[in-house]
């Protein structure tokens, strides 16, 4: 029954480091979003996508790209990590119709 | 701006009833979601409002009043299994799929 995949559940990476977060769905979802979720500030949209190699920047996405190359995979991409992007990061999908919102199970990111 | 407010934290015993509320300030969306997180999962959905009024399931119940910019979550006969973090959410008219979602509440169910 699993519905969206993320590579990592945890990630601890040095300052300046790359890091790729890919997350997967078998829903065939158009819209695919990634989040990222801080003690008292909720979840913040980075990047959504709505289509094949189509995105659009959410509210904070100084220091993050994205990548969907494929319907069914988006890819968070981390060019150089800093300590501010330690943080839980969510990945979700949702289809054209509906309005329920499918999360992965998080990949938690330690940059030291 | 678009924002959505919730308390931070909400305590209640084993089979009493609490209720979320969640404030917005945004122009026109198209509904009021709420979704359930515990600690170390990922958020699921609970409920749905495209329009005013109540949305019952089971034991959660969701209102939305647009006239009064306000929802609220309802969870009845309280269970240990409902502490959890709870989050309000909407897609605004205005964009595409950019949805905002609150603060998050954190519900303690003590014994």
């Amino acid at each position: 029954d699993v519905k969206v995949t993320q590579s990592s559940r945890y990630l601890v990476k040095r300052t300046g480091e790359k890091v790729f977060l890919e997350c997967v769905q078998d829903m065939d979802h158009e819209n695919m979003f990634w989040y990222r979720q801080d003690p008292g500030l909720g979840l913040r949209l980075i990047y959504f996508s709505y289509d094949v190699k189509m995105k659009e920047k959410g509210d904070i996405p100084e220091g993050y790209s994205v990548s969907r190359e494929k319907k069914e995979r988006f890819s968070l991409i981390l060019e150089s990590t800093s300590t501010n992007q330690t943080s839980m990061y969510l990945c979700a999908s949702i289809g054209t119709i509906g309005h329920e919102q499918y999360f992965g199970p998080g990949t938690r990111l330690t940059v030291t | 701006g678009q924002s959505l407010e919730q308390p931070s934290e909400v305590t209640a015993v084993e089979g009493a009833i609490v209720q979320i509320n969640c404030t917005y300030q945004t122009s026109g969306f198209y509904g009021l979601s709420w979704y359930q997180q515990h600690d170390g999962g990922a958020p699921t959905f609970l409920s749905y409002n495209a329009l005013d009024g109540l949305e019952e399931t089971g034991r959660f119940s969701s209102f939305l009043s647009r006239s009064d910019s306000y929802g609220y979550l309802l969870l009845q006969e309280l269970q240990m299994k409902d502490s959890a973090s709870y989050f309000c959410a909407v897609r605004p008219t205005s964009g595409t799929y950019k949805y905002i979602f609150g603060t998050g509440t954190r519900l303690k169910v003590l014994a």
